[in-house]
């Protein structure tokens, strides 16, 4: 069984630019939710998908924006990079809405 | 609204001590609490969770959390303390299961030293 992937494992981007980081579920789930961890602090949630739409949102601005596709993998878009967007990238997905969430290692991102 | 206090940003025991992770919590309904933990350029594992059944939650790696709803408190505790125990610990509250459409809501961490 696959677990849970993130690509890339690294990213340097500068203000203002675009950003799309990518997770891979874990096989046979079908709910990946998205959480930004600053240095040294927990994660915070930033949104859900489900069945290819969102299903919940947390305390993140419009330019943060997802998709899922069809084989339940899932992307992260963020556009407008500001400094303060850099963090660790956390994909989780679930076998089901409300079940155990498994983590990815996660997408470091540097914005200068 | 949930939140989640951890007591402690820093805590050193020597190894085969007790390890002791301390948690406090805020939540309007009845919620789920989990403990993960978070080694150096690994994902978030899973330690336990508490899902309104026994009050006492047996973990892996010996660990065990108890809830306690009149003082709102999620305290992580383990009897003897290995090296491979440091790590980053996080306390987190949920309104569902394991994460609903809220998501869940994570403390800010306590960092487990371990002294030789």
């Amino acid at each position: 069984e696959t677990g849970v992937t993130q690509s890339p494992t690294h990213l340097i981007k500068t203000r203002g630019q675009q950003v799309t980081l990518r997770c891979s579920s874990q096989s046979g789930h079908n709910t990946v939710s998205w959480y930004q961890q600053a240095l040294g602090q927990g994660p915070q949630f930033i949104f859900q998908y489900y069945r290819e739409e969102e299903n919940g949102r947390g305390n993140f601005p419009p330019r943060f924006s997802g998709l899922q596709f069809p084989n339940y993998s899932s992307e992260l878009n963020v556009n407008a990079l500001e400094l303060d967007d850099s963090a660790l990238y956390l994909c989780a997905s679930s076998q089901l809405l409300g079940n155990e969430q498994f983590f990815g290692p996660g997408t470091r991102l540097t914005v200068l | 609204a949930q939140s989640v206090t951890q007591l402690d940003s820093h805590v050193s025991v020597s190894e085969g001590t007790p390890v002791l992770l301390r948690c406090n919590y805020s939540s309007s309904y009845s919620p789920s609490l989990f403990w993960y933990v978070q080694h150096p350029n690994k994902g978030l594992q899973l330690l336990l969770k508490y899902t309104s059944a026994a009050t006492l939650v047996k973990g892996i790696n010996g660990f065990e959390a108890e809830f306690k709803k009149s003082e709102t408190s999620f305290h992580l505790t383990k009897p003897s303390a290995h090296m491979s125990d440091a790590a980053e610990y996080f306390c987190v509250v949920s309104l569902g299961s394991g994460g609903g459409a809220d998501g869940l809501t994570f403390g800010k961490g306590t960092h487990l030293i371990i002294q030789p």
